[in-house]
C-alpha cells in the first residue's frame, strides 16, 4: 500500500492552461515536500510546507498543505513547456526518513 | 562544489554479472540513500544510512547490497545482477532523514 498517493498519474495540457495536482494519505506529515524531476536528472527540491493549512508561491507554482497535514496540492498557473517533468511529493512521518509517492509526469504542450 | 557524483552514467551488464554503482558526495550530510526508478515514475528505496558505519533496508533490498564506510561514499552492489534489475539508479544524501534530500544524476543499468 503506497502511504502516498498521487493524482493525475499522467497530466498532458496545452501551454496557457492551469492544473491541480494531488499528493493524499491517511497518515499526518510532519512536513511534506515537493519535488520535480527533468528527463535525465535527479527530483530537486522545490518548497517545503510544514503548517497546516500553509500556502506557498514560487512564481506560478502554488503549494497548500491541508489542514489536517494529511494532503497537499500543487497548482500552476499558464502552464509553459519549460514545467515539463515529473513532480513528486514526499513526506515526513517520523522524522527519519522520506516517504516518496509515484508521482504526476506533466507534459505541456506548446 | 559537486554534490553528489554518480558513476557510471550508465552501463549494459550481462546477467550474473557483479556491479556496482558508486556514490559520493562533498557536503558532509549524515544521511544516504539509494533509489531505484522505473518507468520514469515514483522513487523506490532500496537502502539507506543514517550516519557512517550504519545501514539499513529499504523498500525493496533484495539483491542489493551497501556500505558505508566513511561519510563521503556510499557504493551499492549488485551481486549476481538479473534483468528485473534494469533501472534507474540514483543516490541521495541528506542533512538527517527527513531533510531535504539532494539527488545526483543517476545511473542508467541495462542487465541483458
Amino acid at each position: 500500500t503506497q502511504l502516498l498517493e498521487q493524482s493525475p498519474q499522467f497530466l498532458s495540457i496545452q501551454e496557457g492552461e492551469n492544473l491541480t495536482v494531488y499528493c493524499n494519505s491517511s497518515s499526518v506529515f510532519s512536513s511534506l515536500q515537493w519535488y520535480r524531476q527533468e528527463p535525465g536528472e535527479g527530483p530537486v527540491l522545490l518548497v517545503t510546507v510544514v503548517t497546516g493549512g500553509e500556502v506557498k508561491k514560487l512564481k506560478r507554482l502554488t503549494f497548500q498543505f491541508g489542514d489536517a497535514r494529511k494532503d497537499s496540492s500543487l497548482h500552476i498557473t499558464a502552464a509553459q513547456p519549460g514545467d515539463t517533468g515529473l513532480y513528486l511529493c514526499a513526506g515526513d512521518t517520523s522524522g527519519s526518513r522520506l516517504t516518496f509517492g509515484e508521482g504526476t509526469q506533466l507534459t505541456v504542450n506548446p | 562544489i559537486a554534490g553528489i557524483t554518480q558513476a557510471p552514467t550508465s552501463q549494459i551488464l550481462a546477467a550474473g554479472r557483479r556491479m556496482t554503482l558508486r556514490c559520493t558526495q562533498d557536503m558532509r550530510h549524515n544521511a544516504m540513500y539509494w533509489y531505484r526508478q522505473d518507468l520514469g515514475l515514483g522513487l523506490r528505496l532500496i537502502h539507506y544510512s543514517n550516519t557512517a558505519g550504519t545501514t539499513g533496508k529499504g523498500e525493496v533490498p533484495d539483491g542489493y547490497s551497501v556500505s558505508r564506510a566513511n561519510t563521503d561514499d556510499f557504493p551499492l552492489t549488485l551481486a549476481s545482477a538479473v534483468p528485473s534489475q534494469t533501472s534507474v539508479y540514483f543516490c541521495a544524501s541528506s542533512d538527517s532523514g527527513a531533510d531535504t534530500q539532494y539527488f545526483g544524476p543517476g545511473t542508467r543499468l541495462t542487465v541483458l
